[in-house]
Parts: structure tokens; sequence; C-alpha cells
């Protein structure tokens, strides 16, 4: 069982709020990911990071932006939410097996 | 660079029936392979990985893959489907030992069990 946890799991905010997506592991693992998806699609990768301070795009252009001061902690951020940024949004972490652990998803609805 | 393909998007099956979900990757090293299994309203778990061992991997819930170097597959099947296994398959490939690289989902495959 991974120890990759995500808050909030369900969100409904208003078009220009800013809101942080929470991402915590506990298992010192230095590679995390942020990956959007919609349902039933495919997995984009928005952002990841391979270690403290270490952050970069991933494929998919996305407006959040993310930041990685401590070793557990990998948050996103969007500073003005709107309805086209409504998905779930998955955050994982790679041990150096290259096996990857995702938490459960935090699905955001901008209304 | 890394690649995955999974050459179908949905597989239907019967309940009883054997489960194949098709997978082909290329890679510049020697890869790792795994499959994911993401049921609705879920985060993704790992059902199997390849590293450099056996290339019959078993996983969970009775799935198994083959790694084939000659034809740069990685097939997930399973003898008989469960209802339960209806779900969203992925198959991801990363270049192994690689401290830059960052893994390569596919697509996805949609596994419907019919009753």
């Amino acid at each position: 069982e991974a120890d990759i946890y995500q808050t909030p799991r369900y969100l409904v905010i208003g078009t220009g709020k800013k809101i942080t997506l929470e991402c915590s592991q506990t298992m010192g693992h230095d590679k995390m990911y942020w990956y959007q998806q919609d349902p039933g699609m495919e997995l984009h990768l928005i952002h990841y990071s391979y270690g403290v301070n270490s952050t970069e795009k991933g494929d998919l252009s996305s407006e959040s932006t993310v930041s990685r001061i401590r070793t557990e902690h990998f948050p996103l951020t969007l500073e003005s939410a709107r309805p086209s940024h409504t998905s779930q949004y998955l955050c994982a972490s790679e041990d150096r097996a290259n096996t990857i652990y995702f938490g459960e998803g935090s699905w955001l609805t901008v209304v | 660079a890394q690649s995955v393909t999974q050459l179908d998007s949905h597989v239907s099956v019967s309940e009883g029936t054997p489960v194949l979900l098709r997978c082909n990757y290329s890679s510049s090293y020697s890869p790792s392979l795994f499959w994911y299994v993401q049921h609705p309203n879920k985060g993704l778990q790992l059902l199997l990985k390849y590293t450099s061992a056996a290339t019959l991997v078993k996983g969970i819930n009775g799935f198994e893959a083959e790694f084939k170097k000659s034809e740069t597959s990685f097939h997930l099947t399973k003898p008989s489907a469960h209802m339960s296994d209806a779900a969203e398959y992925f198959c991801v490939v990363s270049d192994r030992g690689t401290n830059a690289g960052k893994s390569t989902f596919g697509d996805g495959t949609t596994l419907t069990v019919k009753p």
C-alpha cells in the first residue's frame, strides 16, 4: 500500500478563485508528478519534479504552478480557476526501481 | 527516447473468457515496463512490472504479462475475466536506471466485461 495522499478529494469552486491541491508522500521518493485526466481519457503529464527545488513543465501545457520545497510535499496551485480547469488531478511519486505510486486523485469542478 | 502504444482503446469480453490487452513499446535503453489498472473514480494501482528478471511476469488478480524483446511487446493477459476486472488499463515504459528520465504512459485500454 503506497503512502501518497491528496487533498481535497473533491472540490467545487467559483471562476477566478485560487486553489491549491495538496500532495504528500512519506516514502522519501525524489521524483514526483502531477497528471491531469478527464473521465475515461488518457493521462496528461502537467508537472514533474526530480527532487527539492526541481520543477519542470510536463507534456501538456497547464496554467497551474507547482513547488517542491520539501521532499514529501508537491502542491499544485491554480491562481485563477476557470471552467476549463475542471478535471481530475492525480499526484504520483516514483521509487528508484521506477515504480510509480498514485494518490487517489483530486476532482476539481470550476463553476 | 521512449514511447508506448496500446493497440486497442476498447476491449470487450464475456465473463469467464480470456483477456488480452496489447502494448508495444520503444526504448533507447533496457526498459522497465508496467501495467496499471484504474477503477472508476480511483487512482492508478500497479498490476505488475518487468525489470530485468523473468520475461513472464505475474501480477495481482490473476493477471500476467510477457516481455518479448524481439517484438517490443508487453501484452497483458488473464485466463478468465471477472466482472470486477472492468476498468481502464495503462501500459507504462521507463528507461531503466536513468536518473533524469520520466515514465511514459500509454493512452489506456478500457476493458468491459459482459455477464
